[in-house]
């Protein structure tokens, strides 16, 4: 089926420095989620993003997360500066046209620790 | 604002057994409904969702769910699980005036040979 990539699938990085996760989206796909899992934790939604802007976004995105789509290239959260708290694994899905009514389809995740 | 509650952390079965993976939810109308799986390293991949018409609902490698509305219950079921149905399972919620899916907090299945 369809696949989503997401680059890298582990970082580790000393806290206070910046960190861009990045997802390679289904082709045709015009939404695009980002989800946090700690480890033995439930996924939890942060952000989902549709025609260049957030369109909704939870508690945990914080005003350190940013995400953009830049030419139709990599969907990205960017993190900056990051916190220990921040360390977890990344999920990010995409889906077409219906937003959540569409089946999701998710990356394997990009494993963060903070230092 | 929705919720899933997955009551069961761990279901450990024998093969050739069947299975019932439970998952209640909490949205006054009527939701959106999915159980998605894990396989260890993988990204979520979708069995089955719901949305309206036929409560019961069948998806991928033999897997069905039903909705039951007076329950708010929306629990997977298998009739027989092979070793590798071993995987982590989410149940998830979203309402139909959002784009924001719930997830519920897994249920890792251990399938004995």
């Amino acid at each position: 089926g369809p696949k989503v990539l997401q680059i890298p699938s582990h970082q580790i990085i000393d806290m206070g420095q910046m960190v861009t996760l990045n997802c390679d989206p289904v082709s045709n796909h015009l939404y695009f989620y980002w989800y946090k899992q700690i480890l033995g934790q439930q996924m939890e939604f942060l952000v989902n993003f549709y025609n260049g802007k957030v369109m909704e976004k939870s508690k945990l995105f914080k005003d350190q997360f940013s995400v953009e789509r830049p030419d139709g290239s990599y969907f990205t959260l960017k993190i900056q500066p990051t916190a220990l708290e921040d360390s977890a694994v990344y999920f990010c899905a995409s889906s077409g046209l219906g937003g959540s009514q569409d089946t999701q389809y998710f990356g394997p995740g990009t494993r963060l620790l903070v230092l | 604002a929705q919720s899933v509650t997955q009551p069961d952390a761990r279901v450990t079965v024998s093969e050739g057994a069947s299975l019932q993976l439970r998952c209640k939810y909490s949205y006054s109308g009527t939701p959106y409904l999915f159980w998605y799986v894990q396989y260890p390293r993988q990204g979520l991949q979708l069995l089955l969702k719901y949305y309206s018409g036929d409560p019961v609902v069948q998806g991928v490698n033999g897997f069905e769910a039903e909705f039951i509305k007076s329950n708010s219950s929306f629990h997977l079921r298998k009739a027989s699980v092979h070793w590798s149905d071993s995987a982590v399972y989410f149940c998830a919620v979203s309402a139909p005036n959002t784009n924001k899916v719930v997830f519920g907090t897994g249920t890792r299945l251990q399938v004995l040979p």
